[in-house]
């Protein structure tokens, strides 16, 4: 069955770089487009980025546009996300999600369990 | 940025009865080329991930019991619970995938009377 599985979450400095991952399996990686959410007790959930099934289109929130990066290695079914500078508002449970079909624009089938961040001095 | 508002924040119904949830949209989702509202409803329960009941506004997921139904077009939709069960305690939120950013609402929370 689907299965995506975050990792890469942790405590980080104002300022600070992480890089989250999440393993795909039981599905055919390439053939769909790729999300990022977090999600706050505060805020609720929040979109944050989406990437095509071939990396043609990718969108970010605009709170994030300029310090994350989304990717994808489909080499070894792995969705990635490069978050630099971060801000302590940046703090949340981030969740991978799968696409339910090539394209960035649907909704999300198949989610990880998430993985936390906490962005503290 | 499109701006998705549930009501009520939160819900409490009583087992067997119908359960309504509806969600605001400050534009339309509804997508002229394919006729489809870029519309999406999620299940949320208590340490779990969000998990997709209906998309298009008013397509269930596979597996999804048919008490759930969607419902709307353009900037207004409802997701119904037709007979509330035990298990369908948890948090709903819609989603708008039409614009970036993809947007949700703020969730309703919904419990037992």
């Amino acid at each position: 069955q689907v299965q995506l599985v975050e990792s890469g979450g942790g405590v980080v400095h104002p300022g600070g770089s992480l890089r989250l991952s999440c393993a795909a399996s039981g599905f055919t990686f390439t053939n769909y487009g790729m999300h990022w959410v977090r999600q706050t007790p505060r805020k609720g959930l929040e979109w944050v980025a989406a990437m095509s099934y071939d990396g043609s289109n990718i969108f970010y929130s605009s709170s994030v546009n300029g310090r994350f990066t989304i990717s994808r290695d489909s080499s070894n079914n792995t969705l990635y996300l490069q978050m630099n500078s971060l801000r302590t508002e940046d703090t949340a449970v981030y969740y991978c999600a799968r696409g339910r079909h090539h394209s960035a624009w649907s909704s999300s089938d198949s989610w990880g369990q998430g993985t936390p961040v906490t962005v503290s001095s | 940025d499109i701006v998705m508002t549930q009501s009520p924040d939160s819900l409490a119904v009583s087992l067997g009865e119908r359960a309504t949830i509806n969600c605001k949209a400050s534009q339309s989702v509804l997508y002229s080329s394919d006729n489809k509202n870029k519309l999406g409803w999620y299940q949320q329960k208590p340490g779990q991930p969000p998990k997709l009941l209906i998309y298009w506004a008013s397509t269930r997921e596979s597996e999804v019991p048919d008490r759930f139904s969607g419902s709307g077009s353009g900037t207004d939709f409802t997701l119904t619970i037709s007979s509330l069960q035990a298990e369908d305690v948890a948090v709903y939120y819609c989603q708008q995938y039409y614009s970036v950013p993809f947007t949700f609402g703020q969730g309703t929370k919904l419990e037992i009377k």
